[in-house]
Parts: C-alpha cells; structure tokens; sequence
C-alpha cells in the first residue's frame, strides 16, 4: 500500500501569503495520478487539482499543482480569506487501492 | 449540475447491518466507477471502496478495514449506488461520501455525507 506523508500539519500563513504544502508518496506515482482537495469546517471536501496539476471546473488559478515522483506539491499563489481550510492529497497510482494524506492544514496568522 | 445525496445514516448498534444510498444525478450514471469515502468525526478522509461499471464487470474492491463486512453495488436503472455495511464497529462511525471516479482516480464531486453511528 502507499502511504501519503503531508507536510507541514499547520500551515499559518496571513491572506496575501503563498501557501505550499507537501504530498510525499511511500512509492513512485508513475503515473502521476495525485489529487489535492480542500475541506472547509463543516463541509464536504470539495476537489481542487487532479492528476497532479490539472485543475478542476471553476478553481482558481492561484491554486496549482505540480512535481513528480514520489513530491508533490499544491501552491495558493495568494491566499484568500476563504482558503484557510485543511487540504489532502490522495493517490490513485496504486490501483485498485487508494489512498489520502492526513491532511495539511491552513489557518490564519 | 452533478448532484449527490447520500442518506441511510443512524444510530445502530455493533454488529449490526446498515445500507446506505447514494442517487446520482447530473452526469452519465452507468459510464464511470462509484467510489465511497468515510471521515470519522474530527478525522483525515478514508476511502472505502468503489464499483466498476457494468461494462468493466461491475467489479469492486475495498479497503482493508472493511473488506469482507461492506458490500458496494449500483443499480444503473436508478442512477444509484448502495453500500450494505455488515457487522458494523465502533470504528465505523462516520460521515460517509459517494462520489463519482475521475480518469485519473480522483473523487470529482462530493455530496453532503450520511452520517453513520455505531455505538451501544
């Protein structure tokens, strides 16, 4: 199985900032099948980046994904007031198993 | 617009059985794989297993904590998709998720979530 490692657990940036956060896998993505997901308190996830930097209908483009291998990395170019949230990355390279990140989360300096 | 409902969720006791739905609206039912995904309260999200298309077989394959007591099946006819939960744990307890599978794995879109509690 492959396991997802997020890093750092706590980002706390102010609005404005560039956020990066990190997605390493246990195992080579060959494929490169990485997705990224943002979860605001009290809603359902909602996916942001598919197949490492493709994104998805009606993000922004602050939001980019991007790296190779066994790194990957989610970048908010300027982080809005509604970007503070925990994001997850999650592997579909190890079909038929997936897997998710422990998450990263945002918060406001 | 993709819409999902999700609904099923309750209270029941371990050991206990429990299926949940999901209708699915707003894109091509019988054309992509139905994946479920669970976060248990305050937790990161777990998948839980998905369901091939007919044409693929309507194969499925599950996580390791589940196999063997949950069950994913669809009924294309009624754009639905349904987990049978057997032998229900603590553990369990959770929101539940169905979404439909991307080209590349990913989960496109979410519902709101069942929630499920198993406790005594």
């Amino acid at each position: 199985e492959i396991v997802l490692t997020q890093s750092p657990g706590t980002l706390s940036l102010s609005p404005g900032e560039r956020a990066t956060l990190s997605c390493r896998a246990s195992q080579n993505l060959r494929n490169r099948f990485l997705a990224w997901y943002q979860q605001r308190p009290g809603q359902a996830p909602r996916l942001l980046i598919y197949g490492t930097s493709s994104r998805a209908t009606g993000i922004p483009d602050r939001f980019s994904g991007g790296g190779s291998g066994t790194d990957f990395t989610l970048t908010i170019s300027r982080l809005e007031p509604e970007d503070f949230a925990v994001y997850y990355c999650q592997q579909y390279d190890n079909s038929p198993l997936f897997t998710f990140g422990p998450g990263t989360k945002v918060d406001i300096k | 617009e993709v819409q999902l409902v999700e609904s099923g969720g309750a209270l029941v006791k371990p050991g206990g059985s429990l299926r949940l739905s999901c209708a699915a609206s707003g894109f091509t039912f019988n054309n992509v794989f139905m994946i479920w995904v669970r976060q248990a309260p305050g937790k990161g999200l777990e998948w839980v297993g998905h369901i091939k298309r007919k044409i693929d077989g309507g194969k499925t394959d599950y996580a390791a904590p589940v196999k063997g007591r949950f069950t994913i099946s669809r009924d294309d006819s009624k754009n639905t998709v349904y987990l049978q939960m057997n032998s229900l744990k603590t553990e369990d307890t959770a929101v539940y998720y169905c979404s439909p599978q991307g080209g590349s794995g990913e989960c496109a879109n979410w519902g709101q979530g069942t929630l499920v509690t198993v406790s005594s």
